[in-house]
């Protein structure tokens, strides 16, 4: 069964640093989400991602965030100056034409030091 | 604000009880509902979904109802199993393609 995969799945980086989240979503889908859930809380929306061009984003995605989706494959979540409140889980969900069930991968868990 | 929240924290059954976890939710625009399941170290889950148009949707072991009035939704899992521990999160889309608006989740115990 085809799924959502992110690397790495854990990623340790000093406060001030850039990290880059990659996800391979599913090959046919069109639609693309980026969702964090810091410890103990729920998912929250970070951005959504259609036709190369980000469709909807949240408070939390300011301008020290990107997305990309640089070849047919990987959809990237880049946090340019990571700060210690960036620290939590990132999921990637895909979406297919039909219906509207994203599929999450199984996260990256992101500490700022 | 908008936001959809849960009425429970924890919740403990039997197991080869039913269980009902409840969700409440305040975007009378919302469209379409999902219930996901979340274990540990993995991403959400998908379970089950209703639209708005209806009020009751049954799959395997599980129903979701809607309670448009109230701005209610349940999932019932029947004979609930330990592999069914986990935290549930119902969440919101208004708008097809459109951000998924979780709410807090309640952490199922499936006592053996």
């Amino acid at each position: 069964e085809p799924e959502v995969t992110q690397t790495p799945s854990h990623q340790v980086t000093q406060m001030g640093q850039e990290v880059i989240l990659r996800c391979v979503p599913i090959s046919n889908h069109l639609y693309f989400y980026w969702y964090r859930q810091i410890l103990g809380q729920k998912v929250e929306f970070l951005v959504s991602f259609y036709n190369n061009e980000i469709s909807e984003k949240s408070e939390i995605f300011d301008d020290q965030f990107s997305v990309e989706r640089p070849d047919g494959s990987n959809f990237t979540l880049k946090i340019r100056s990571t700060k210690l409140e960036d620290s939590a889980m990132y999921f990637c969900a895909s979406q297919g034409l039909a219906g509207n069930e994203q599929f999450f991968g199984p996260g990256t868990r992101l500490t700022v030091l | 604000g908008e936001s959809v929240g849960l009425h429970l924290p924890t919740l403990s059954v039997q197991e080869g009880d039913n269980s009902i976890i409840n969700c409440a939710y305040s975007n009378s625009a919302s469209d379409y509902f999902i219930w996901y399941k979340q274990e540990s170290g993995k991403g959400p889950q998908f379970i089950i979904d209703i639209r708005s148009n209806m009020d009751k949707r049954q799959g395997q072991r599980v129903t979701v109802l809607l309670n448009k009035t109230v701005k209610h939704l349940s999932l019932q899992i029947a004979a609930t199993q330990p592999g069914d521990s986990a935290v549930y999160f119902c969440a919101e889309i208004a708008g097809a393609n459109s951000k998924l608006t979780f709410g807090k989740g309640i952490t199922l115990s499936v006592r053996p």
